[in-house]
C-alpha cells in the first residue's frame, strides 16, 4: 500500500486565487512528520514546510499552510494567492518513527506529485 | 543554495559502464540520503548513511553501491548501467536530531544512459 498519496495528477489556478494540494498518508507510527517540496522545472528539490504529528496548531510559511488532520491521516498544502512562479510540481512526504532511539534519522517517504500550472 | 553539493550535473554514458555520482552534505550533517526520481517511478529512496555507517536500504538495485568516507562526503557507484537507469539522481542531506529535521537536497545529477 502507498504510505502517501497524492491524488491530483495535474491542477491549474489562476493568478491570486488559493489552491489546495492534497495529501494523504498510511503510518502505525504515532510519531511522524510530514512535508512538502515543491520542484520547478529546473529539478531542485526545495522545502516548504513541515508539520509534526504532535504540533496542535497548522503549520505556515508565509503564503503556504498545511491544513493538518489526523484522524484522516490527512496534510494538505494551501498557497495562497497564487503566483506565476509557483508553477512546479509538489511532492508530500512523511518522515515515520521521529523521537525514538534512532537519532540517526530515517529516509523521507515521497508521494508522486501534484503539477500545478498557474496561469495570468 | 541548499548547501549540499552534487557532482556532475549532467552525465551521458553508455549501457554497460559504470559510473560514479558524488555528493558533498551541509556543513555539519552527518546523514546523507540518496534517491533516483525517474518518470515512471517517482522519487525513490535507495540508501541512508549516517556517520559513515549504512543505516537503511530502499530500493537499491546490486549494481548499485554506496559510501560515505571519513570527511562525510557520499558517492553512489552505478554499474553495468541500462537504459532504465537514467534518471536525476538526488543527494539530501539533514542533521543528528531526532526530530522532523527536514533534508536539504542537493540540484541533482541528470543521468543519462545512451
Amino acid at each position: 500500500a502507498q504510505k502517501i498519496t497524492q491524488t491530483q495528477p495535474g491542477m491549474f489556478v489562476q493568478e491570486k486565487e488559493a489552491v489546495t494540494l492534497d495529501c494523504t498518508y498510511d503510518t502505525s507510527d504515532q510519531s511522524y512528520g510530514l512535508f512538502w517540496y515543491k520542484q520547478p522545472s529546473s529539478g531542485e528539490m526545495i522545502f516548504l514546510i513541515y508539520q509534526g504529528s504532535y504540533d496542535e496548531q497548522n503549520a505556515t510559511e508565509g503564503r503556504y499552510s498545511l491544513n493538518f488532520q489526523k484522524a484522516r491521516k490527512s496534510a494538505n498544502l494551501v498557497i495562497s494567492a497564487s503566483q506565476l512562479g509557483d508553477s512546479a510540481m509538489y511532492f508530500c512526504a512523511m518522515r515515520e518513527g521521529l523521537h525514538g532511539a534512532n537519532q540517526a534519522g530515517t529516509a523521507l517517504i515521497f508521494g508522486k506529485g501534484t503539477t500545478l500550472s498557474v496561469s495570468s | 543554495d541548499s548547501g549540499v553539493t552534487q557532482t556532475p550535473k549532467h552525465l551521458i554514458t553508455a549501457t554497460g559502464q559504470r559510473v560514479t555520482l558524488r555528493c558533498s552534505p551541509r556543513s555539519g550533517d552527518l546523514s546523507v540520503y540518496w534517491y533516483q526520481q525517474s518518470l515512471d517511478q517517482g522519487l525513490q529512496f535507495l540508501i541512508h548513511y549516517y556517520n559513515g555507517e549504512e543505516r537503511a536500504k530502499g530500493n537499491i538495485l546490486e549494481r548499485f553501491s554506496a559510501q560515505q568516507f571519513p570527511d562525510l562526503h557520499s558517492e553512489l557507484n552505478l554499474s553495468s548501467l541500462e537504459l532504465g537507469d537514467s534518471a536525476l539522481y538526488f543527494c539530501a542531506s539533514s542533521g543528528p536530531s531526532r526530530e522532523g529535521t527536514e533534508a536539504f537536497f542537493g540540484q541533482g545529477t541528470r543521468l543519462t544512459v545512451v
